[in-house]
């Protein structure tokens, strides 16, 4: 168990919907980065935010956005659902923004868009 | 641009025969290499970070060592519970702190 929890496991949504993913992060860790997962892409970089600010932005749609609370927790939102976005979305996060601060791994959210 | 290439991509071994999985990079300026461990339908799993050529890390039967093209993460005598998906990771000194995966190694191993 890494610390970073994340709900919900699964998601079954349709095309054209929006959802909200929900990661908190290790306590103590200030930064939180999400990351996809699909089958032809492998895992990649979305967005890292530190402290409550954006730090980084990977190749994230302009469908997607995400944020960090006060408390630190994190939420991506993803809107108008293709099935393309059909993939696990994990979180991870670190002690601070440092670049060689090792990034935990939560268990992730599987979501399928029908 | 930055790069991660993992081989091979699956590998299958019997218990106790000891092989090794390669990650070869490229980035400008290599901050860190990772080594994670993936179950299906998982989270990746911290393994071990290597910060520059010549390091290595050792953890029961996973040994990392790393060069400046590439890192070896070397199995002895692996077991059924090592099998698994291994990702290599990096950072670089040109983006943040941002991972950049491999495609992974499926690592298969029987009894």
């Amino acid at each position: 168990d890494s610390g970073v929890t994340q709900t919900p496991k699964h998601l079954i949504t349709a095309t054209g919907q929006r959802v909200t993913l929900r990661c908190s992060p290790r306590s103590g860790d200030l930064s939180v980065y999400w990351y996809q997962q699909s089958l032809d892409q492998g895992l990649q970089f979305l967005i890292q935010y530190y402290n409550g600010e954006e730090r980084a932005k990977g190749n994230i749609l302009e469908r997607f956005s995400a944020q960090q609370f006060p408390d630190l927790h994190s939420e991506l939102n993803l809107s108008s659902l293709e099935l393309g976005d059909s993939a696990l979305y994990f979180c991870a996060s670190s002690e601070s923004d440092r670049r060689t601060d090792t990034q935990y791994f939560g268990p992730g959210t599987r979501l399928t868009v029908l | 641009e930055d790069q991660v290439t993992q081989s091979p991509e699956a590998l299958r071994l019997q218990e106790g025969e000891s092989s090794s999985l390669n990650c070869s990079y490229t980035v400008s300026g290599l901050r860190g290499l990772f080594w994670y461990r993936q179950d299906p339908g998982k989270g990746p799993e911290f393994l071990f970070t290597l910060y520059s050529a010549g390091e290595e890390k050792e953890k029961e039967r996973l040994k990392a060592t790393l060069t400046k093209k590439e890192s070896f993460l070397h199995i002895t005598a692996p077991k059924p519970e090592d099998s698994a998906t291994y990702l290599c990771a990096v950072q670089s000194s040109s983006n943040t702190g941002k991972l950049i995966f491999g495609q992974g190694t499926t690592l298969q191993v029987k009894p």
